[in-house]
């Protein structure tokens, strides 16, 4: 069955640098789920988009900002990086409404970003 | 306080043995997230609860919705099953879409 993909897996970035990590949903998936999970803590969510719209925010820092495509796909773009936004960022999916948290979310196997 | 609380946070067991892992609660949630990270990071989604109970292969996890309280038990297990198991919850008031994570336990199952 397919799963979620991301893309790139591993990204190696300079400070104040910028990256873009992207996320291909589950077929007929409509809502995207952006994680980020720091070395040694558990995933934090940053922010979530239900058919090309936001559907929530998170933790996400302003310099980061994210969208849904019409093929459902979500890039995450981060700007002015920092030595702290080194972590793994998971995305997951799920299909549903809007609040889908009740909806079973499938999690990508993650970018891990190394801010140097 | 954390709103999901995991016990053990470590636990080492020998092949075979039967195992049970804990979350414990404190917010009113529409669903329960079991999850499996190995090493190298990808995440799993075990199971999802709201109700009752669930059963894969050797995998049984129970939800008490009153006792704001789940389990995840591993029969017969294997050194494959060595994993951070996760357990993730999502809000039902003021919480947003995504889940709420527990900090993990860490299994390691010995030959």
């Amino acid at each position: 069955a397919a799963g979620v993909i991301q893309s790139p897996r591993h990204l190696i970035k300079e400070k104040r640098e910028t990256a873009t990590l992207k996320c291909y949903p589950i077929p007929r998936h409509d809502t995207v789920y952006w994680y980020q999970q720091g070395p040694g803590q558990d995933p934090q969510f940053l922010i979530s988009f239900y058919e090309k719209m936001q559907s929530d925010k998170g933790s996400i820092p302003d310099r980061f900002s994210a969208q849904q495509f019409s093929d459902y796909h979500s890039e995450l773009n981060m700007s002015s990086l920092e030595l702290g936004d080194s972590a793994l960022y998971f995305c997951a999916s799920s299909e549903g409404t809007s609040g889908g948290f009740y909806n079973e979310q499938f999690f990508g196997p993650g970018t891990r970003l190394t801010v140097l | 306080k954390n709103e999901v609380e995991q016990s053990p946070q470590n636990l080492t067991a020998q092949e075979g043995e039967f195992i049970t892992i804990n979350c414990s609660y404190s917010v009113g949630i529409s669903a329960l997230h079991w999850l499996q990270q190995h090493p190298g990071g990808g995440i799993v989604s075990l199971f999802m609860l709201s109700s009752g109970k669930k059963k894969h292969g050797r995998l049984i996890a129970t939800i008490n919705i009153q006792e704001k309280h789940s389990s995840l038990h591993i029969t017969a297990s294997h050194p494959r099953d060595s994993a951070v198991y996760i357990c993730a919850v999502g809000l039902l008031e003021g919480g947003a879409d995504g889940l709420t994570f527990g900090k993990g336990t860490h299994l390691i199952i010995q030959p």
